[in-house]
């Protein structure tokens, strides 16, 4: 049971090309999410989708865009990388509603030069 | 949205010890708090969580306590040992989305 799986796991993009990171769940889970993370910071919420079909903005969610492919799949892409996005990605997932603890991938480290 | 914060960014402890962890929250309508640890290169791992009906919870060598008149939520780690040496979160939800704290980096020394 992988439970929540990121690909890649480290990329290096020059400003201006585009990326698609990948995740996947092999739980059942209803809701997903991506998150940054910065040096120091906590994690904060870049999109998310409560159920299968249906996405919405988080706390950062400019310069991204988001596909719930199906139910297990849940990817995000930038279109054209800046520097400022240098960060640590996660993906996370919930069966679904309210009072649950997320689970997380491994994270994909990305370097925008 | 809502702050959740640690009261301190770093703290050491001697193995063997105990170690207790702090968050202030600020949203008073929260009903749903959790902690996690995060491993060097890993992504956070669910350690205990607490439900605003609750003020104590305990696991295994962990204590979550929760004060909702201080809005301030604390995690105890008894007889911290090496594998404890993480940075550990504190998160609160509303609704679907969780809102986490700056964390705080636990160093044991040996």
């Amino acid at each position: 049971n992988a439970g929540v799986t990121q690909t890649p796991k480290f990329q290096v993009l020059k400003t201006g090309q585009s990326m698609t990171l990948q995740c996947a769940q092999d739980m059942n889970h209803n809701s997903m999410y991506w998150y940054r993370q910065d040096p120091g910071m906590g994690l904060r919420l870049i999109y998310y989708s409560a159920s299968e079909g249906t996405t919405d903005k988080g706390e950062v969610p400019n310069g991204y865009n988001v596909s719930r492919l199906n139910k297990r799949e849940f990817s995000l892409r930038l279109e054209s990388a800046a520097p400022s996005q240098t960060s640590v990605y996660f993906c996370a997932s919930i069966l679904g509603g309210a009072n649950q603890p997320q689970h997380f991938g491994d994270g994909t480290r990305l370097s925008i030069l | 949205g809502e702050n959740v914060g640690l009261h301190l960014p770093t703290l050491s402890v001697q193995e063997g010890d105990n170690s207790i962890i702090n968050c202030a929250y600020s949203n008073s309508a929260s009903d749903y708090f959790i902690w996690y640890k995060q491993e060097s290169g890993k992504g956070p791992q669910f350690i205990i969580d607490i439900r605003s009906n609750m003020d104590k919870r305990q696991g295994q060598r962990v204590t979550v306590l929760l004060n909702k008149t201080v809005k301030h939520l604390s995690l105890q780690i008894a007889a911290t040992q090496p594998g404890d040496s993480a940075v550990y979160f504190c998160a609160e939800t509303d609704d679907y989305k969780l809102s986490f704290g700056a964390g705080t980096t636990v160093t044991v020394r040996a």
